[in-house]
């Protein structure tokens, strides 16, 4: 089953903040976030893992709750940069197999 | 450092032909997963290969195949074009064939049926 993202799209002016979120019907174990810019691949952005591991390389934060089996992306003090389409991809455990959201389209305005 | 590389870029063909496309990993990755990305949509796994062998499938037909070599670079081939077929087509790869693993897509090559 496909994960559920919400909202489908947002606009902001540059500086105000965002939140991302992804919601699965089965049981999670990993998470990833990437962010797609048009005609680009996606860029990875963050793994956060069962067990509250979290692995990433930018300044964006997020949160995995198990029970609820939900993700939510935090982008604080947003950038023009941040603009693009958000996914996540779900898997389950020993699956590598990501399972991608529709997508959150982002878009910031000076 | 060399990120993951997918050629062509582009590409049109006309339905029932066949088509092979494809994908060197980032240095050092031994694991390679293809995704179709229709316009829109978010990405949707194929298959994985790991070790030259398929590893995992997603719901896709026996007209997508493929393949790895020892050099851990891979194609994807698809047979008996259907329109449908048009999307992106990416390419990832990561250092093992685990959940736990970050995949690194590459730029893509758009495939247009006609």
């Amino acid at each position: 089953q496909q994960p559920v993202q919400s909202p489908q799209a947002v606009i902001l002016r540059e500086g105000e903040d965002a939140v991302i979120n992804c919601s699965s019907s089965k049981a999670l174990y990993s998470v990833h976030w990437y962010r797609q810019k048009h005609g680009e691949a996606p860029v990875f952005l963050m793994i956060l893992l069962k067990g509250g591991e979290q692995k990433g390389h930018e300044k964006i934060s997020a949160s995995f709750n198990e029970k609820k089996q939900q993700s939510s992306l935090y982008l604080t003090a947003s950038q023009l940069s941040y603009s693009g389409t958000y996914f996540c991809g779900t898997s389950g455990q020993g699956a590598q197999k990501l399972v991608f959201g529709q997508g959150t389209r982002l878009t910031i305005n000076p | 450092d060399a990120g993951v590389t997918q050629s062509p870029t582009h590409l049109i063909k006309t339905r029932g032909q066949q088509v092979t496309l494809r994908c060197s990993p980032k240095s050092g990755h031994d694991t390679v997963s293809w995704y179709q990305q229709a316009l829109g949509q978010g990405p949707q796994f194929i298959f994985q290969y790991y070790e030259e062998e398929e590893r995992q499938r997603g719901n896709f037909p026996d007209r997508f195949s493929g393949h790895q070599f020892p050099n851990y670079s891979s194609e994807l081939n698809v047979n008996a074009l259907l329109l449908g077929d048009s999307a992106l087509y990416l390419c990832a790869s990561s250092l093992a064939p685990i959940s736990t693993d970050t995949q690194y897509f590459g730029p893509g090559t758009r495939l247009t049926v006609l």
